[in-house]
């Protein structure tokens, strides 16, 4: 069965530089769900969209953005990066619409470090 | 407010030995479902097992085995003569209403590393 795909795996950027996450949910998902995990850190909720309209929003920096596309894959927006955004960043799908549990299926995450 | 808290940062076992790892959670919902999920070092989250809050059943699947007591709020999780395999980061997580776009809240983690 298809998963939640994550693109780049890794990715190295420079301070100041700007980085974009790709996600692709599970076919026919309509939640989309970024978590970011530091090191040794619990994943920290970041942003959700349902149905292509943000739905909840967590502890994102306000030089990260994000949105879902007419496709329902996402992109995560983060710019001016810092050093402390070194991180593994989990995306994660949901069905929420109808009689669901809304469970959510995490892709295999991207890690990104900033030098 | 939710909740969920791993009291155990760091478990240590030598293998063979049953272990188990401790989850409370707080939440004012009536519906609501707990999660455990195993990070290896690889850094993927596996999904282990979900469990509903108006199903107190508690559930076997090999080695694993967790005990869920809405009285204490607790969902606990043993495994059962561990492995080397076993050695990971596991979270437990309580995502809270049925549905909706509710996200899901991790606890610290528990550290577990199983020693030959």
């Amino acid at each position: 069965a298809a998963g939640v795909i994550q693109s780049p795996r890794h990715l190295i950027k420079e301070k100041r530089e700007t980085a974009t996450l790709k996600c692709y949910p599970i076919p026919r998902h309509d939640t989309v769900y970024w978590y970011q995990q530091g090191p040794g850190q619990d994943p920290q909720f970041l942003i959700s969209f349902y149905e292509k309209m943000q739905s909840d929003k967590g502890s994102i920096p306000d030089r990260f953005s994000a949105q879902q596309f007419s496709d329902y894959h996402s992109e995560l927006n983060m710019s001016s990066l810092e050093l402390g955004d070194s991180a593994l960043y989990f995306c994660a799908s949901s069905l929420v619409t109808g009689h669901n549990t809304g469970e959510l299926f995490f892709g295999e995450g991207s890690r990104l470090t900033v030098l | 407010a939710q909740k969920v808290t791993q009291a155990q940062t760091e478990i240590s076992v030598v293998e063979k030995e049953d272990v188990t790892l401790d989850c409370v959670y707080e939440t004012r919902d009536t519906t609501y479902y707990l999660f455990w999920y195993k990070q290896p070092p690889s850094g993927e989250l596996v999904f282990l097992i979900r469990r509903n809050s108006f199903d107190e059943q508690n559930e076997i699947s090999g080695r694993y085995s967790w005990n869920f007591q809405k009285s204490t709020s607790s969902f606990n999780f043993t495994i059962t003569a561990s492995q080397v395999v076993d050695s990971a980061v596991y979270f437990c997580a309580l995502k809270s209403d049925s549905r909706g776009y509710n996200k899901l809240i991790f606890g610290a983690g528990t550290r577990l590393a199983v020693h030959p």
